[in-house]
């Protein structure tokens, strides 16, 4: 049974870009989380996405937005990368939305230059 | 503002020993905590969760505590074992209300169990 798939593994990214990234659900999951993850720190909380919506947000940017798919795949983008933005993104889906019991991807390392 | 704190950024003990990691949380509507194994290039594996109507959850060699007046709470492995070294989040969450689903992470605890 696949877990949480996430692509790419790793990327590099130059100041200003822009940049998608995809994770595929774990199987019989509906909702999806983002988290971002910087170098030394926990995961913070991005935002949350069922039934193709948007239904949680943390305090980031409007520069990170998100999709939800119909097969549940969602993607995660970036505009006007900055150098901050270098950091583990993580995607997480559960069952439902009051589930907790994340299943987490391995992530995808950005590095911006 | 940081709302989950983990003091402790490693722990090392002693295979066989036991090793406690601790959290502390500021805000009060927390009410559903979860710990968190984190592997090098892995995503965080769920351990074991306790919600604020207990004060103890167990699960195998894994009990968490929780002390909701000094909004503390600890993981403790017994006994400890090499495999179990890895980094340790404690994770916190208002399970009703509009935030639901949003968990919120402290900052990690590398807990290191030698042979």
């Amino acid at each position: 049974d696949a877990g949480v798939t996430q692509s790419p593994t790793h990327l590099i990214k130059t100041r200003g870009q822009q940049v998608t990234l995809r994770c595929s659900p774990k199987s019989g999951h509906d909702t999806v989380s983002w988290y971002q993850q910087a170098l030394g720190q926990g995961p913070q909380f991005i935002f949350q996405y069922y039934e193709e919506e948007e239904r949680q947000r943390g305090n980031f940017p409007d520069r990170f937005s998100g999709h939800q798919f119909p097969n549940y795949s969602s993607e995660l983008n970036v505009n006007a990368l900055l150098l901050g933005d270098s950091a583990l993104y993580l995607c997480a889906s559960s069952l439902n939305l009051r589930n907790y019991g994340y299943t987490f991807g391995s992530g995808t390392r950005l590095t911006v230059v | 503002d940081q709302q989950v704190k983990q003091n402790s950024p490693s722990l090392s003990v002693q295979e066989g020993r036991i090793s406690i990691l601790n959290c502390d949380y500021t805000n009060s509507m927390f009410d559903y905590f979860l710990w968190y194994k984190k592997y090098p290039a892995e995503g965080p594996t769920f351990l074991i969760s306790i919600s604020s109507i207990k004060d103890k959850n167990e699960d195998g060699r894994f009990t968490v505590f929780l002390n909701k007046s000094a909004k503390h709470l600890s993981l403790h492995i017994v006994p400890s074992q090499p495999g179990d070294s890895a980094v340790y989040f404690c994770a916190a969450t208002i399970a009703g209300g509009t935030s639901y689903g949003k968990l919120t992470f402290g900052q990690g605890t590398i807990l290191t169990v030698h042979p």
